[in-house]
């Protein structure tokens, strides 16, 4: 069964840190993983990666994929109270329609 | 430019109660369409996906039904409502042949 695992599930740091969200799995035939960014609603998409070692970034957050060893991590540096979310991951495989399993998502409480 | 929109945004029925949560999709023809839920603290659990009118998936077994009765709208049913099926419920769309779903505001559904 596909499987994807946050960690940690809940954070809380001050304004100005930097934080590490971490994103593993285990799905056959990976196709390629998502991060989104979900405030009081609707989840927002932030990236997706599908090969390894090429960074993603977008202002103050980046991302980078490791397919040997099945993880993804989500930076945010400089973090500022708008950031507080719970940050999500999920992973398409190559199967079937364009299914998404998602992990349990991270919390993440910037205090200032 | 593709909007979604979800309606009602909160719900609060008793259980054995029937629902209907609808989901409408603009500016885009033949998306693939989703339902998840998600529980208090959790991720996202798919629980439906369309590919075409008419054609509905299952992912999980459960009391619950979908419907695509054109090409962009979606439906989401329950006969007889369970306290378990409170929880947020967010309509999803994509592209055919792309990975990244777009989600809709959610509703908030409470059974007592």
């Amino acid at each position: 069964e596909d499987k994807v695992v946050q960690s940690p599930l809940s954070l809380v740091v001050h304004e100005g840190d930097t934080v590490t969200l971490n994103c593993s799995y285990e799905v056959t035939n990976f196709r390629s993983l998502l991060w989104y960014k979900q405030e009081k609603k609707a989840p927002t998409f932030l990236f997706m990666l599908t090969s390894s070692g090429i960074e993603k970034k977008s202002g103050r957050l980046s991302s980078i994929l490791d397919k040997k060893e099945l993880f993804s991590i989500l930076n945010i540096t400089a973090t500022q109270t708008g950031d507080s979310a719970i940050y999500l991951c999920a992973v398409r495989a190559h199967w079937g329609a364009q299914k998404l399993v998602f992990g349990q998502g991270t919390r993440l409480t910037i205090n200032p | 430019s593709q909007t979604i929109h979800q309606w009602p945004a909160t719900l609060v029925q008793p259980v054995g109660s029937p629902l209907s949560l609808e989901c409408t999709v603009e500016g885009t023809s033949n998306p693939n369409l989703y339902w998840y839920r998600q529980a208090a603290g959790r991720g996202l659990q798919l629980l439906f996906y369309s590919v075409g009118i008419g054609q509905i998936s299952s992912e999980v077994p459960q009391n619950l039904s979908a419907s695509r009765p054109q090409d962009r709208q979606f439906i989401l049913s329950s006969k007889k409502l369970l306290l378990s099926d409170s929880g947020f419920y967010l309509c999803a769309w994509s592209i055919e042949r792309t990975d990244t779903q777009y989600f809709g505001p959610g509703t908030r559904l409470t059974v007592l």
